[in-house]
């Protein structure tokens, strides 16, 4: 079975940029999350879909942060424009169904802003 | 806003020797997820334990909930060097999100 594939690895912009992350989940899983996760800290949750709809994005910074789901397949998270504490790693995951059980997560976008 | 806290923040000991950590949360939940973290890695999938069991266990893992101290505690028996990792709780607040904690940062010594 294929894992959660994002891309790209690595990304480094200046401040004031924009940034694109994409996002391949696990075939059939209906629910697809996009966690923000800092150094040293915990995921935290940014927004969460249920097929091509949201369901959360209560922690979106909705000014500079959006995140698509098209066909309620792939997702793409973007960032414009990026200031320097959006420097973080971005991790993408999927689940089979609506609960929020057993994540499949992706190895995540490593972004740096300077 | 993170939910859980797990206890310690960082843990070294000999391979072979058991690992406990703790998390403590902070409102009613439906379940507590326990994953692993790699370094550079993303997160796997490890337990989930739902609020009307006390106990459960995976292979060398073992889970306990204290839902009246809204604590959950993660043992790993006989370690091994490749249980070196972060591990997170998670915790399903009723239909809000999935909270990850701060984590504990495992290190197994060979």
């Amino acid at each position: 079975e294929a894992g959660v594939a994002q891309s790209p690895r690595y990304k480094i912009i200046e401040k004031r940029q924009s940034v694109a992350f994409w996002c391949n989940p696990i075939s059939g899983h209906a629910t697809l999350y996009w966690y923000q996760q800092i150094l040293g800290q915990g995921p935290k949750l940014l927004i969460q879909f249920q097929n091509n709809g949201v369901v959360d994005d209560s922690q979106l910074p909705k000014d500079r942060f959006s995140a698509e789901r098209l066909k309620g397949v792939d997702s793409t998270l973007k960032i414009q424009p990026a200031k320097l504490e959006d420097s973080a790693v971005y991790l993408c995951a999927s689940s089979l169904g609506q609960a929020r059980e057993k994540l499949f997560f992706g190895s995540g976008t490593q972004l740096s802003v300077l | 806003s993170q939910q859980g806290e797990e206890d310690p923040q960082a843990l070294s000991i000999q391979e072979g020797e058991n690992a406990t950590m703790n998390c403590s949360y902070k409102t009613s939940i439906n379940n507590l997820q326990w994953y692993r973290q790699n370094s550079g890695r993303g997160l796997v999938h490890l337990i989930l334990i739902r609020s009307n069991e006390r106990e459960k266990h995976s292979g060398r893992l073992r889970v306990t909930l204290d839902t009246s101290k809204k604590s959950s505690s993660l043992l790993i028996t006989a370690s091994r060097a490749a249980d070196t990792a972060s591990y997170f709780c998670a915790t399903d607040d009723w239909g809000e999100k999935l909270t990850f904690g701060t984590g504990t940062r495992l290190t197994i010594i060979p």
